[in-house]
């Protein structure tokens, strides 16, 4: 069974103060890591996809990268608005490919 | 572009009562799923369809059922809503195999059943 675990469960920070939210994943045949982020009432809004250990994407303020295990969402010099939950999903051959299974997230705030 | 639509917003049932959830996308998208999320649990995969006239099961599906007659909409009924199944529904749609297989989601659906 595939497993995602995401910490920590909330975070705080102050505007400008840099941070990793992680995420945790056993899974056999993995084919994606997406990242996502969700606003109070909205629907999750789609961050990044990574497909291999090392790979690494940017967006703004935040990079994502991928190991083998484990991936991390980096937040450098955070702003108020960057507040909402990072969720982190992996696609992987137990479904076929076909689905997404989901962490239950991170709830960032950040304190201007 | 809408990209993915759910109707209605928002519900209230009645314990018994049937309602059915339509999701629409407009992004010529293969797969289509159903989450629900409930605090402290996360999005957990109720249904999904790998294309039109087809549905599989996920984690969580008993009480619901789905269909998938066109393309574009992916349906989610509950025939006997239950106080268990008030929580926020998300539809979502993806190109499926291939890249870019990333998912988009609706706005969701708060549903309350008293």
């Amino acid at each position: 069974e595939d497993q995602v675990t995401q910490s920590p469960e909330a975070l705080r920070l102050q505007e400008g103060e840099s941070s990793s939210l992680n995420c945790s994943y056993t899974v056999s045949g993995l084919r994606g890591l997406f990242w996502y982020r969700q606003d109070p009432g909205k629907g999750p809004e789609f961050l990044f996809t990574l497909y291999s250990a090392g790979e690494e994407k940017e967006k703004e303020r935040l990079k994502a990268t991928l190991t083998k295990k484990e991936s991390f969402l980096h937040i450098t010099a955070p702003k108020p608005e960057d507040s909402a939950t990072y969720l982190c999903a992996v696609q992987a051959i137990s479904s076929g490919y076909s689905t997404l299974t989901f962490g239950k997230g991170t709830m960032l705030l950040v304190s201007p | 572009n809408a990209g993915v639509t759910q109707t209605p917003k928002f519900r209230v049932l009645k314990t018994g009562q049937s309602m059915t959830l339509l999701c629409a996308q407009d992004m010529n998208h293969e797969y289509m799923y159903w989450y629900r999320q409930d605090p402290g649990m996360g999005l957990r995969l109720i249904h999904y369809s790998v294309g039109e006239g087809t549905t599989a099961k996920g984690e969580v599906p008993d009480g619901y059922n789905v269909s998938r007659l066109k393309k574009q909409n992916f349906l989610l009924g509950l025939e006997s809503a239950a106080p268990s199944q008030t929580s926020v529904y998300f539809c979502a749609s993806s190109h499926g195999q291939g890249t870019n297989t990333e998912a988009f989601f609706g706005q969701g659906t708060r549903l309350t059943v008293v």
